[in-house]
């Protein structure tokens, strides 16, 4: 059975605090792994990794893929109250996302 | 920019009602999925479609069903409504080639009393 596991499922850190959020998986057919943010409503899209070892960035946001060891990290540095949300990540396998469960992320000032 | 619209943002009903929950996505996408959202548990998806009048069955089908007869709108119906579906429902869609960057709705909370 697919599989995604995030790490830790809540953080609570102080604005400025570097983080590093955690997803390992376990998927038939892999064909890529997503990164969402979602704060009150709908999740909005981050990175998508399809390739082992090449970081993906935008900001203060960065990702990398290790398909070797079946997982994803997503890097926060200089955290703001902003980015307080719930960080979702998915693996796409062969027809749909698997999604874990969500990690929430809490920047206080 | 894409746009997912679920019908209803909050949604209360009671014990043994009929419910359809609604969401048009207006980017002509083929692939169209439900999803419940709960505390502790994520994302899990209910029923996806493929294309007009075409659905399959995802991880949690069981309570519910779904309507596609037009392309842009999925309904997902709540037969007889029960207090374990009070949760979060969000929409998706994608583009038929790729099922990966799904684009959701805003969510409709559904409390079932």
């Amino acid at each position: 059975e697919d599989k995604v596991v995030q790490s830790p499922l809540s953080l609570v850190v102080h604005e400025g605090d570097t983080v590093t959020l955690n997803c390992s998986y376990e998927v038939t057919n892999f064909r890529s792994l997503l990164w969402y943010k979602q704060e009150k409503k709908a999740p909005t899209f981050l990175f998508m990794l399809t390739s082992s070892g090449i970081e993906k960035k935008s900001g203060r946001l960065s990702s990398i893929l290790d398909k070797k060891e079946l997982f994803s990290i997503l890097n926060i540095t200089a955290t703001q109250t902003g980015d307080s949300a719930i960080y979702l990540c998915a693996v796409c396998g062969s027809e749909k996302l698997v999604f874990g469960k969500g990690m929430k992320l809490t920047v206080n000032p | 920019d894409v746009k997912v619209t679920q019908s209803s943002r909050y949604l209360v009903k009671r014990t043994g009602e009929k419910v359809f929950l609604e969401c048009v996505q207006d980017m002509d996408h083929e692939n169209m999925f439900w999803y419940r959202q709960d505390p502790g548990l994520g994302l899990r998806l209910i029923y996806f479609s493929y294309d007009v009048k075409m659905k399959e069955k995802g991880d949690i089908p069981e309570g519910y069903s779904v309507s596609r007869e037009k392309k842009e709108r999925f309904s997902l119906i709540l037969e007889s409504a029960s207090t374990n579906q009070t949760s979060m429902y969000l929409c998706a869609s994608t583009p038929h080639d790729r099922a990966d960057i799904q684009y959701f709705g805003a969510g409709t909370r559904l409390s079932v009393l």
